[in-house]
């Protein structure tokens, strides 16, 4: 199985700041089309996740532009660029390359400092 | 309103069984395969199962952890998706969410996302 792994787990970010969360994979994502199938979602407190970007950068319809992923191979990154009050929550890598199983990170909290 | 359902929570002794449903609505349930997640308390997403669009052949996928006492079955005529749940035990106890999955735009035919979440429904398992 493709191990996740997150970094920070904790994420303090002051409001207007920008913030990134990074995300590895135990083998590459590419797959044999070419393309690299990473998402990323977020958990706000007391909902259920929602997908904001799929393989690797492409925002999901009425994502906020301040969020972006980048990232190749086995290396992924979401930027926030200006935090807002509304993007407290868990975010979390997930890869669909390489399934079953889908795999996730252990996830990334957000707080305002 | 493009969404999904979750209902069928409960709590629950250990040893018994637990039927979850999940429905759709605003898109054409078919069309997509089904999965679901689980999130046990303080605890990160688990995917558990999944099955493919009948156009896809309808097949099923299991994680390791729930292979042999859980169970997913869907229902397009009613768009609606069900996780069976045997010999539920303890460690189940969690909130278990459903999930769309498609194929993205420009992506393999063979590789889903999941883009639509359910607001999920919690099984608590305990004597």
């Amino acid at each position: 199985d493709v191990v996740m792994t997150q970094s920070p787990l904790s994420l303090p970010v002051t409001l207007g700041q920008p913030a990134s969360i990074s995300c590895w994979s135990s083998q590459s994502l590419v797959y044999s089309d070419g393309n690299t199938y990473l998402s990323w979602f977020q958990q706000r407190p007391g909902q259920s996740p929602r997908r904001l970007i799929y393989k690797v950068s492409n925002r999901d319809f009425g994502v906020p532009d301040r969020f972006s992923g980048s990232g190749s191979g086995t290396d992924f990154t979401l930027t926030i660029s200006r935090v807002e009050a509304e993007d407290v929550g868990i975010y979390y890598c997930m890869q669909a390359t390489h399934w079953p199983p889908w795999t996730f990170g252990q996830g990334t909290k957000v707080e305002i400092k | 309103e493009v969404q999904l359902v979750e209902s069928g929570g409960d709590l629950i002794q250990p040893g018994r069984s637990l039927r979850l449903s999940c429905t759709g609505s605003g898109f054409n349930f078919g069309d997509y395969g089904v999965s679901w997640f689980r999130q046990a308390p303080g605890k990160g997403l688990e995917w558990l199962i999944f099955i493919r669009p009948k156009a896809h052949g309808g097949a099923v996928e299991y994680a390791a952890s729930v292979r042999g006492r859980f169970s997913i079955s869907r229902d397009d005529s009613k768009s609606t998706g069900y996780l069976r749940m045997n010999g539920l035990q303890t460690e189940d106890t969690a909130v278990y969410y459903c999930a769309r999955g498609h194929v993205a735009v420009g992506g393999a035919p063979g590789i889903y996302s999941f883009d639509l979440w359910g607001q999920g429904t919690q099984v608590t398992v305990s004597s």
